[in-house]
């Protein structure tokens, strides 16, 4: 079946590490999102692309930054991690051309622990 | 900015009715509705197009006022497996979702 995949599924790092969290997905959308999740904050938006050479800053941009390599797949780096990045982290994907309505698809998730 | 969810938690016991409520401060395109079970990823369930379209979920139905950027959503004879979190979130004309901070929907039997 088409999916959304992110990997690692969880993380344990320490403050000041760089990490990488990696997005894939073969449903063939054009455009992707990244999302952290905390406790009664609902999902916020870090970044979003609508397709390849298009990248825009969500709501919580700040220390993060992305890469989209390609129409697949899209990466979320936090240079040097601190414990309020601490959260569950969502990639996500939308296609207008194929779904019309802009809904969106959540990958399973990958749990963030900085200490 | 996001959009205010109401309430934050309902507990209902099966066959019972709830309504959860979205309230945007923005013009809304359109306004999307969510469930999460426990340590599972957002799925989707509803969308409310401004002009009165929509898509959604066979059994659950939901309202959109354009007028006052406000969504809610019905839900109807409860089961056991409409227990989750349910987010709305809002779209401008941006194609951006605002998450609202969630519905914590518990139905027993």
């Amino acid at each position: 079946d088409a999916d959304v995949t992110q990997t690692p599924r969880n993380r344990i790092t320490k403050t000041g590490k760089r990490i990488m969290l990696e997005c894939s997905q073969t449903k063939g959308h054009d455009r992707m999102y990244w999302y952290r999740q905390d406790p009664g904050l609902g999902l916020r938006l870090i970044y979003y692309s609508f397709d390849v050479k298009d990248i825009n800053k969500g709501e919580i941009s700040d220390g993060y930054s992305v890469s989209r390599q390609a129409q697949a797949k899209f990466s979320l780096s936090l240079e040097s991690a601190i414990p309020n990045q601490t959260a569950l982290y969502f990639c996500a994907t939308s296609d207008l051309a194929s779904t019309s309505y802009n809904e969106q698809f959540f990958g399973p998730g990958t749990r963030l622990t900085v200490l | 900015q996001q959009p205010v969810q109401s309430p934050q938690a309902v507990i209902l016991r099966e066959g019972e009715d709830a309504v959860i409520n979205c309230s945007s401060s923005k013009a809304l395109y359109s306004v999307h509705w969510y469930r999460q079970k426990h340590g599972e990823a957002p799925v989707f369930l509803m969308i409310l197009l401004k002009g009165g379209e929509q898509k959604g979920h066979e059994k659950i139905s939901a309202s959109f006022n354009e007028k006052k950027q406000q969504s809610s959503l019905y839900l109807t004879a409860s089961q056991l497996s409409y227990s989750g979190t349910y987010f709305c979130g809002t779209e401008g004309d941006d194609y951006k979702l605002s998450f609202g901070a969630g519905t914590t929907v518990t139905v027993r039997a």
